[in-house]
């Protein structure tokens, strides 16, 4: 099966300054890559998410990189602001969301005002 | 509703007893998913329902937990002869069929406790 590997498990950077978070999978057949973000007492919630046939998505100040030869995939936040603290989760799967999603372990962001 | 809700948001049971845990998806969402998450640690799959195919179980940790979908629709979790190591947040999430527009949401979760 799928397994994901997600680095680094803690990670605390000053506001403004950017955020990278990486995530590696063992599936070749996996297709589809989400980021959840996940706040203190709640459910996870997508904020981006990417498909094997695009290397690269950004939306606003969260980007996400796709390397399908290496397997990894990657967060980018810029212009870090205290509300991005959170725990984020990377997830593989081998459809378009349609089957189990296999989660990395999580990293805990905050951000240093 | 407009997202996935979970009955009980908390839960504090005794130890053996049966507990059951109720989701409701999004409305027109026909694969519905149960994950949990111990606390600190990331999600673990238990079980995954797509539309009238049999369920995939295999993340189910033992032949105490079960899960059902009735009409389509809303599930139950149950678990049985409850036992501390299964406190957790029990987490339910749905997505429409197959296709381009098919993104995961999660609900709020159950909080289980076991004493």
């Amino acid at each position: 099966g799928e397994n994901v590997e997600q680095h680094p498990s803690t990670l605390s950077v000053q506001e403004g300054d950017s955020a990278v978070i990486k995530c590696t999978y063992s599936d070749s057949a996996s297709n589809y890559f989400p980021w959840y973000k996940q706040e203190l007492g709640k459910g996870p919630q997508l904020i981006i998410d990417i498909r094997s046939n695009v290397g690269e998505k950004k939306d606003q100040r969260i980007a996400v990189t796709l390397n399908k030869t290496a397997k990894h995939f990657s967060l980018h936040i810029t212009e870090t602001q205290p509300e991005d603290s959170a725990v984020y989760f990377c997830a593989a799967s081998r459809f378009f969301g349609n089957e189990k999603l296999t989660f990395g372990t999580g990293t805990r962001l905050t951000i240093i005002p | 509703g407009a997202g996935v809700s979970q009955s009980p948001s908390n839960k504090v049971t005794e130890k053996g007893k049966d507990v059951e845990l109720r989701c409701d998806p999004i409305s027109g969402h026909t694969a519905l998913y149960w994950y949990r998450q111990s606390l600190g640690q990331g999600l673990e799959f238990l079980i995954y329902f797509q539309g009238n195919s049999a369920p995939d179980k295999s993340g189910l940790p033992s032949d105490r937990f079960s899960a059902e979908r009735t009409g389509g629709s809303v599930s139950t979790l149950t678990i049985q002869r409850t036992q501390q190591e299964d406190s957790a947040v029990y987490l339910c999430a749905s997505s429409f069929d197959r296709g381009i527009e098919n993104t995961i949401y999660f609900g709020e979760g159950s909080w289980l406790t076991v004493v």
